[in-house]
């Protein structure tokens, strides 16, 4: 039972441009969401979080959007470089389970062209 | 300011060995997570420590595997006879707290290889 969703597990996008990751959840319960990369042979690293308090948040060239009724959240990525290039996962909590809990996706595979 | 250490980074063991990975969390955190990624997937939460303390261990399998964190010495993930399918990347994470909104920062992990 696969409570967080990366449908895509590919995306490409020129050097410059937006990259935009989706992320689906089932758990009504989730209340703190998470954006991690990966590069190969490192552990993943946090990049952005958001509270289900919020719909937006910003950190620099990174933007996650978080959409309840819809139980969807996304990743901007503007302008994308190619140091981007990565698995990125999202990942979610909830209070009743335990906050520490991370529920991650499978990733989604960025390739920024130069 | 070392991040999270883990060693070994690769193991390869025969089936029937014991595998023993360890883990330094980050200087000043008490919280210390394990999660195992398979191939293709994402990773899955294993257990919870804090010093001493077994928290959370509802993502371990029930039998071959345990953790414990000892009040000195680094965090340790066993696993007893290990058989093929518990080749997999097993990554360490850890926290200044469990508190809400608190961010797990990762290790490299450790690539367990069973042949």
């Amino acid at each position: 039972d696969q409570q967080v969703k990366q449908n895509s597990p590919s995306l490409s996008v020129q050097e410059g441009r937006i990259s935009i990751l989706n992320c689906d959840y089932t758990n009504s319960m989730f209340d703190y969401f998470l954006w991690y990369k990966k590069y190969p042979a490192e552990g993943p690293t946090f990049l952005i979080s958001i509270s289900s308090i919020k719909d937006k948040n910003e950190d620099g060239r990174f933007t996650v959007f978080l959409n309840k009724s819809a139980k969807h959240l996304s990743l901007h990525i503007v302008p994308s470089q190619p140091g981007d290039s990565a698995v990125y996962f999202c990942a979610a909590s909830a209070p009743g389970s335990g906050t520490y809990k991370y529920i991650f996706g499978t990733g989604t595979r960025l390739k920024v062209l130069a | 300011n070392a991040g999270v250490m883990q060693n070994p980074r690769h193991l390869v063991r025969r089936r029937g060995q014991e595998a023993r990975l360890r883990c330094s969390p980050m200087k000043g955190h008490s919280h210390v997570y394990w999660y195992r990624q398979l191939p293709e997937e994402g990773l899955k939460f294993m257990v919870y420590l804090q010093k001493e303390n077994i928290i959370d261990e509802s993502g371990m399998p029930k039998e071959r595997f345990s953790a414990e964190f000892p009040k000195e010495g680094p965090s340790i993930l066993r696993i007893q006879q290990v058989v093929r399918g518990d080749s997999a990347a097993y990554f360490c994470a850890s926290s200044p707290s469990d508190r809400s909104y608190n961010e797990q920062f990762f290790g490299p992990g450790t690539r367990l290889t069973v042949l």
